[in-house]
């Protein structure tokens, strides 16, 4: 039971572009959700989060939105840049737990 | 500051055998959890340990089990080895909750089963 879905495995944007990686869930309890990227032999490192009071959460080029409603939550990376080419992971817990449920990730290549 | 760091980096076994993987947090970190990560399946919550207790566990068999050391070092075991359990193994780290705290990565160990 995947209750975090990354249904894009893979995207490719142009340098400068917009990048827009999406994610859905399934839990309505998951009140909290995070955003991790990953490159070739490391292991993931944080990106942003958002708590689920909130519709949108901003940090320089990356910007999460939730839609509680859809279950659906979105990275926006602006202007996308090469070094932001890795493997993306959306994560989500509920109820204060310390238990992180992460999606399948999405492979993001950014062409020069 | 150190990372978190996790050995042996790669590791060859064949099905049967057992295998212990071993996780340092960063200092100070308290939390540490286990991760499985195998093509299209992303990260799978294997469990989480704090101070030294189980707090969290996730949806994997008996044969995958773990502790942690009053260090807050942490190390995972797995039993009769399955070619499934070929993975990469992330170990995580955070100060008390990774749900409340930037969590931490370490590089991951390998596990490769013939």
């Amino acid at each position: 039971d995947q209750q975090v879905k990354q249904n894009s495995p893979s995207l490719s944007v142009q340098e400068g572009r917009i990048s827009i990686l999406n994610c859905d869930y399934t839990n309505s309890m998951f009140d909290y959700f995070l955003w991790y990227k990953k490159y070739p032999a490391e292991g993931p490192t944080f990106l942003i989060s958002i708590s689920s009071i909130k519709d949108k959460n901003e940090d320089g080029r990356f910007t999460v939105f939730l839609n509680k409603s859809a279950k659906h939550l979105s990275l926006h990376i602006v202007p996308s840049q090469p070094g932001d080419s890795a493997v993306y992971f959306c994560a989500a817990t509920y109820n204060q737990g310390g238990k992180l449920i992460f999606g399948q990730g999405t492979e993001l290549s950014v062409k020069p | 500051k150190a990372g978190v760091t996790q050995t042996p980096r790669y590791l060859i076994k064949t099905r049967g055998q057992q295998v212990t993987l071993s996780c340092s947090p960063i200092s100070g970190h308290r939390s540490v959890s286990w991760y499985q990560q195998t093509p299209g399946q992303g990260l799978q919550f294997l469990f989480e340990y704090f101070s030294e207790t189980q707090r969290n566990k996730g949806n994997f068999p008996g044969r995958f089990s773990g502790r942690q050391f009053s260090n807050s070092r942490s190390e995972m075991n797995v039993s009769t080895l399955e070619l499934g359990d070929s993975a990469l193994y992330l170990c995580a780290s955070s100060l008390t909750s990774p749900s409340h705290n930037e969590q931490f990565f370490g590089p991951g160990t390998r596990l490769t089963v013939l």
